[in-house]
């Protein structure tokens, strides 16, 4: 079956701006969590859906947001970009309930310069 | 959720077997341990999860020693394409929700 899918793979935004990114999850998972990667802080967890509703949420302010789909899919906004927003975004879905395995997509690189 | 210490890196001689361990002394009694692998620019994968003794999989072994406070992650004859960076995790999670990677352990096979 299909894996998580990404989109865009890659995207150059400017200061200030505000991106959108979207993850489609494997058919049939509930849970969509979002987590930013930077050579600095590593992976770090931004927020977990679940059935439309935010699950959990990391140590992020409030320009980053998300929102999940009747169909589960999900979307990551990130408001007035700065700089440091330059980061690998991944998406990672699982099956509903337990400690189960997770299964990332392979990200989306944004740069904002 | 209980932290993990793993050496930051590693290198390896292909055809060799490689054991790395982490280090999770908080580990609760609910927890999980996992490990995961990230290639460059991609999202990390699941190798193996256990909970106490030893798991086995089709690419890997897991070793967890009764008091749970450590596991070693093994890797049998490793080849070019198992550089990358391994993540140790523990806890109870449900499936990716809040996740903790910490640093990772960088492989480096040499042929």
């Amino acid at each position: 079956k299909a894996g998580v899918t990404q989109t865009p793979r890659y995207l150059i935004k400017t200061r200030g701006q505000q991106v959108t990114l979207s993850c489609s999850p494997i058919s049939g998972h509930r849970s969509v969590s979002w987590y930013q990667q930077t050579p600095g802080q590593g992976l770090q967890f931004l927020f977990e859906y679940f059935s439309e509703t935010q699950r959990n949420k990391g140590n992020f302010p409030g320009r980053f947001s998300g929102r999940q789909f009747s169909n589960s899919r999900s979307e990551m906004n990130v408001s007035t970009l700065e700089l440091g927003d330059s980061a690998l975004y991944l998406c990672a879905s699982s099956p509903v309930g337990g400690f189960t395995e997770a299964f990332f997509g392979q990200g989306t690189r944004l740069t904002v310069v | 959720l209980a932290k993990t210490t793993q050496p930051i890196s590693m290198d390896s001689y292909e055809g060799q077997e490689v054991n790395i361990t982490c280090s999770h002394n908080n580990i609760a009694t609910n927890d999980y341990i996992t490990w995961y692998q990230q290639f460059p620019s991609q999202g990390p994968r699941f190798i193996i999860q256990g909970y106490k003794t030893k798991v086995t999989n089709e690419v890997a072994s897991l070793f967890i020693p009764a008091d749970r406070k450590s596991s070693t992650l093994s890797l049998p004859r490793v080849s070019l394409s198992d550089t990358a960076v391994y993540y140790c995790l523990v806890g109870t999670g449900s499936g990716a929700n809040n996740l903790f990677f910490g640093t990772g352990t960088r492989l480096t096979v040499i042929p």
